[in-house]
């Protein structure tokens, strides 16, 4: 089985600018989740989504959503970005229980 | 939300020894794991292990979820072992601990 995939790998963007990342998980799971990890607050959770249908959200600011679609991939879509938004962005694919984990987009915010 | 504290924060080892890392939790969970981070940022499943022992070659982990923690445990330590490593726990969101950092020399 193909495990998560994770689109782009890199980005760099501006202040104020808005970015789109992408998570395709596991081939049959339908439970998608995000997390930040920066050096100072470690790994935080965004959001959950689970049959296109968000079930669970993390403490962010309104600025970072997110939708999944029929086929379960998922975006995540973080607005007017900021300089505190530099982080990587994990995606994690969830079967029954075991949630396997993508190889995240790295942001930089200049 | 649940709290997860790991330790020690830092390990440095010489080849071929052994070590055990800690992970308590603050309160009971589910669906317990541990992971190593790769240099590339990714998370590597090690265990998914909500009770119990299992083991996987030179790796092995242990969680007594009764008394809300579980170890893991490296032996016969290789340079390719240093990295973080993170445990977890939770449903839908997992709650991670600060992580382990582990220096392997050589």
């Amino acid at each position: 089985k193909a495990g998560v995939t994770q689109t782009p790998r890199y980005l760099i963007k501006t202040r104020g600018q808005q970015v789109t990342l992408s998570c395709s998980p596991i081939s049959g799971h339908r439970s998608v989740s995000w997390y930040q990890q920066t050096p100072g607050q470690g790994l935080q959770f965004l959001f959950e989504y689970f049959s296109e249908t968000q079930r669970n959200k993390g403490n962010f600011p309104g600025r970072f959503s997110g939708r999944q679609f029929s086929n379960s991939r998922s975006e995540m879509n973080v607005s007017t970005l900021e300089l505190g938004d530099s982080a990587l962005y994990l995606c994690a694919s969830r079967g029954e229980t075991e949630q396997f984990f993508g190889p995240g987009t790295r942001l930089t915010v200049l | 939300g649940i709290q997860v504290e790991q330790s020690p924060p830092d390990l440095i080892l010489q080849e071929g020894a052994n070590s055990t890392l800690r992970c308590n939790f603050s309160d009971s969970v589910n669906n317990l794991q541990w992971f190593h981070q790769n240099p590339w940022g990714q998370l590597i499943n090690l265990f998914y292990i909500p009770s119990g022992t299992k083991q996987n070659g030179r790796l092995s982990a242990t969680t007594v979820a009764t008394e809300r923690y579980s170890l893991l445990y490296i032996s016969s330590s290789q340079t390719t072992d240093s990295g973080v490593y993170f445990c977890a726990g939770g449903d839908y969101k997992l709650s991670f601990g600060a992580g382990t950092t582990v220096t392997v020399r050589a």
